[in-house]
């Protein structure tokens, strides 16, 4: 069975630090998504990345950055020059087959950027 | 383009009453789900819907939660009794496509529901 792991509830860091949130995941398909989510104090999950299990190159969007690792089974998210702005909870989700639409998401990690 | 709606934002309701909740999907997009998010966790799917047609309710408690997309545009999602253990947030996702590997789900703002 799938399943997706979080293990930073809260993290708490001070504008302009760097952060990275970890996500670490379990499949037996060798084919698989995994995404991250963003959910605001408005409570909408916005789209952040999504990234196939034949893809391990990392990626870069802005401040953010992610590094997807099969050997670990991880994919975790990097803020760069983090913002009070960012401040919000993030899931890591993860779905597996291609035609599979059974997202699983973690429990989430709760980002707090202070000022 | 807009986004993903629903309604109603809050419902408190006592437990044993019924409820619904309704979601208006992005113009065009064939995939609407419905998400239980509890407090603390991640959301959980509860129906997925491919224009009119249900492709996965697995997850779904049948006994006292239903839902439907009528016409494959907007859908509405029903508990009937509610029980104490229903409280949560319910999120309403579409996407354009068939597999949720190929497009991105766009979430609405989902319903806030307390029973009590």
């Amino acid at each position: 069975a799938q399943k997706v792991t979080q293990a930073q509830t809260e993290i708490s860091v001070v504008e302009k630090e760097d952060v990275t949130l970890d996500c670490v995941y379990e499949t037996r398909d060798t084919t698989y998504y995994l995404f991250w989510y963003k959910q605001p104090p408005s409570g909408e999950l916005v789209f952040l990345i999504r990234r196939n299990s034949f893809d391990e190159q990392n990626e870069i969007s802005g401040r953010y950055s992610w590094n997807f690792q099969k050997s670990t089974s991880s994919f975790n998210f990097t803020i760069t020059a983090s913002q009070v702005v960012d401040s919000a909870v993030y899931f890591c989700a993860l779905s597996e087959g291609y035609n599979n639409n059974d997202m699983r998401f973690g429990a989430g990690t709760r980002l707090t950027v202070k000022p | 383009e807009a986004g993903v709606a629903q309604s109603p934002r809050y419902k408190i309701i006592e437990k044993r009453q019924s409820v619904a909740f309704w979601c208006n999907p992005i113009s065009g997009h064939a995939t609407l789900y419905w998400y239980q998010q509890i407090l603390g966790q991640g959301p959980k799917l509860l129906i997925q819907f491919q224009n009119n047609g249900v492709v996965d309710d697995s997850q779904l408690p049948k006994d006292r939660f239903s839902a439907e997309r009528l016409k494959g545009v907007d859908s509405t999602l029903k508990i009937q009794p509610a029980k104490l253990e229903d409280s949560a947030v319910y999120l309403c996702a579409s996407h354009r496509g068939a597999a949720v590997g190929t497009y991105e789900q766009y979430f609405g703002p989902g319903t806030r529901l307390t029973v009590t």
